[in-house]
């Protein structure tokens, strides 16, 4: 079965730091890019970027360029999302998606993980 | 690229059809001749989940009451029969070029 799994969820407070992780499983990790989506509560989807495993592309969206990092070990079929500075505005859930390719190019997200939800609150 | 969607809010009755527009503010249609538009449904407490893409091509195991239309900057996805578990909200989504933008969804719920 095709999945990714990612970390519990987390707690932390204004200023401190975050690194959740997504694992694939049941594919070629390094050969499908991964996006990492954020929904903040009761609020809608939101790309902040996409990364490669097999390689080292990385496109963060603008709102989100300079406020996270993301980076991948295919070694061990895992993305990582890392949050520095937290802010209360952070809080809200995080899903890693797998990009599906049928066209030959990056179709859509097609496998999503389950979430990571944080809260960020002093 | 900005995605809008109407209407925002959808009741609906079992057994009748339903249709939610996606609008672009550029044409999603690559030279490749594939449109770069996807549709997700994410049901209460869920992740979301694929059900087109491409335009028109309905994700696996999706059934086949639903189906995704149109091409450059109009959009419809088309539920032939609503049947009580399609409640949720409906995504569009481009994917022609980063970053990668979501409408603001459509929620659809029962009359």
């Amino acid at each position: 079965e095709v999945q990714l799994v990612q970390s519990g969820a987390e707690v932390k407070k204004p200023g401190e730091s975050l690194k959740i992780s997504c694992r694939g499983s049941g594919y070629t990790f390094a050969s499908h890019w991964i996006g990492w989506v954020r929904q903040m509560p009761g609020k809608g989807l939101e790309c902040m970027g996409i990364i490669f495993p097999g390689g080292s592309d990385i496109r963060y969206s603008p709102s989100f360029q300079g406020q996270v990092t993301m980076s991948a070990d295919k070694s061990i079929n895992t993305a990582y999302l890392q949050l520095s500075s937290l802010k209360a505005s952070d809080t809200g859930i995080y899903y890693c998606a797998r990009h599906l390719s049928y066209s030959g190019s990056l179709d859509a997200f097609d496998i999503w993980g389950q979430g990571t939800m944080v809260t960020v609150s002093s | 690229t900005v995605m809008t969607q109407s209407p925002l809010s959808l009741p609906v009755t079992p057994g009748e059809p339903a249709s939610i527009s996606c609008r672009s503010s550029q044409s999603l249609l690559h030279t490749n001749g594939y449109n770069y538009l996807n549709w997700y449904v994410q049901k209460p407490g869920q992740s979301p989940h694929l059900l087109i893409y491409l335009g028109s091509n309905r994700a696996s195991g999706v059934p086949d009451r639903f189906g995704g239309s149109g091409s450059g900057t109009d959009f419809t996805l088309t539920i032939n029969r609503v049947e009580a578990e399609d409640v949720g909200v409906y995504y569009c989504m481009q994917t022609l070029q980063t970053p990668f933008t979501f409408g603001p969804g459509t929620k659809v719920d029962i009359k």
